[in-house]
């Protein structure tokens, strides 16, 4: 199965700050990395496909880069509905994994 | 617009089966497959399979091979997932999600479902 290593872990950060969170695949995954928005008690929130592809309707202070191993998800100027977790989910191969999450707090 | 609904909290013993529902509206339901993923409280997601609305085709993560099954039925447009064998560390919250195939990221997600094993 391939790992998919979030950093950090928990995030504390102010409204307006720049963020970014890592993901590293164990192995090569291509392009094929999603990443997820999940607010307590809600369902995650599809963000971006394809490495960077953003998702319809997605506020454009997201962005997605990477490829291969290592990813990174920015959010240009965070805001305070952006307080949540972050997952990365690798469908290069079978089975499809996450990440363990990456919690935006307010600092 | 897009909903998956699924259905209701459930508790069940060790040892026992539990079946969710997720019902599909506001597209044809044929033209994307269901995935289904779970999430232990405090935990992180878990992909279970997903399986094709259109010809029934299915993929299972091994982890649940000969304990999950999962249906579709086209004429209510509604998926479902049955996972047997219950153990106390399959309680968690679980996801249908709307997906292209088997090998892709999902879009649209149900509310969840969260099942609890107790004795």
């Amino acid at each position: 199965d391939i790992q998919l290593t979030q950093s950090p872990s928990t995030l504390s950060a102010s409204v307006g700050d720049r963020v970014t969170i890592t993901c590293r695949a164990s192995q090569s995954v291509s392009s094929w990395l999603a990443w997820y928005q999940q607010k307590p008690g809600k369902a995650p929130k599809l963000l971006i496909y394809e490495a960077s592809r953003l998702e319809s309707g997605v506020p454009s202070r997201f962005s997605g880069s990477g490829s291969g191993t290592e990813f990174t998800l920015t959010i240009s100027s965070l805001q305070p509905d952006d307080f949540a977790t972050y997952y990365c989910q690798q469908y290069s191969s079978f089975p499809l994994t996450f990440g363990g999450g990456t919690k935006a707090e307010i600092k | 617009q897009v909903q998956l609904v699924q259905s209701g909290a459930e508790v069940r013993e060790p040892g026992a089966s539990v079946k969710v529902s997720c019902k599909a509206s506001g597209y044809t339901f044929s033209t994307y497959g269901i995935t289904w993923m779970r999430q232990a409280p405090g935990h992180g997601l878990e992909w279970m399979g997903w399986i094709s609305t259109y010809n029934g085709d299915i993929k299972y993560a091994q982890n649940f091979q000969g304990r999950v099954i999962m249906t579709t039925d086209t004429s209510t447009s509604t998926a479902y997932v049955e996972l047997g064998r219950l153990r106390s560390d399959d309680t968690a919250v679980y996801f249908c999600a709307r997906s292209l195939g088997p090998g892709s990221y999902v879009g649209y997600w149900g509310q969840g479902t969260l099942v609890t094993v107790s004795s």
